[in-house]
């Protein structure tokens, strides 16, 4: 079966520094989303990236997909204490009625 | 509008006891996942509803566990003869249609305890 799996499992970073969490898919994707969780939350979507070699931007996080649709990676620029959290992401094979099968998430402490 | 809930928010309960976690999706939301949540670890799948289909139950780690989805809406996860293992928190989430097309709406979460 499809599995998902993310690097690094956790970062430390000191404040104003940047971060990449990267997640890689056995099977190409149709498409992907990111889910934050902030410690003692529930995890809240971010974004969707559909398409091969896509870009999108949120303020300080940059996300995309590679173009051969296996892989992604999330970046937050200058990492601010509200950046603390879990990032999970999440792949879809496209087949109607399949479901999203989530990366094992990248724990981000931020050291102020 | 009202998101996902789950109930209740908090569960203590005794090894070899039943249990019974409830969601309420969002309305007009036709995918409903269960996962379960230890601390500090990532999301383990266990079940998921999709409209009248039948559920996809390949999560679920024994047959300890169940769970029904009532009229398309309000779900509930069982755990018979609890274990100590079974301690985590279970989450709940619903989508639009296809969930892998439409973002997850999370729940809250029910935190078991098995003591």
């Amino acid at each position: 079966g499809q599995q998902v799996m993310q690097i690094p499992q956790y970062q430390h970073v000191q404040e104003g520094e940047d971060f990449t969490t990267y997640c890689n898919s056995s099977t190409t994707l149709s498409n992907i989303q990111w889910y934050k969780q902030r410690p003692g939350g529930h995890p809240v979507f971010l974004i969707q990236l559909v398409k091969s070699g896509e870009v999108k931007k949120q303020k300080r996080l940059t996300f995309q997909f590679g173009e051969a649709k296996k892989n992604s990676s999330l970046h937050i620029t200058a990492t601010q204490t509200t950046d603390v959290g879990t990032y999970f992401c999440a792949g879809h094979e496209g087949n109607a009625g399949n479901m999203l099968t989530f990366g094992g998430g990248t724990r981000l402490m931020v050291k102020p | 509008g009202a998101g996902v809930s789950q109930s209740p928010s908090n569960k203590v309960t005794e090894k070899g006891k039943d249990v019974e976690l409830r969601c309420d999706p969002i309305s007009g939301h036709t995918a409903l996942y269960w996962y379960r949540q230890s601390l500090g670890q990532g999301l383990e799948f266990l079940i998921y509803f999709q409209g009248n289909s039948a559920p996809d139950k390949s999560g679920l780690p024994s047959d300890r566990f169940s769970a029904e989805r009532t009229g398309g809406s309000v779900s509930t996860l069982t755990i018979q003869r609890t274990q100590q293992e079974d301690s985590a928190v279970y989450l709940c989430a619903s989508s639009y249609r296809d969930p892998g097309s439409y973002e997850q709406y999370f729940g809250p979460g029910t935190r078991l305890t098995v003591t």
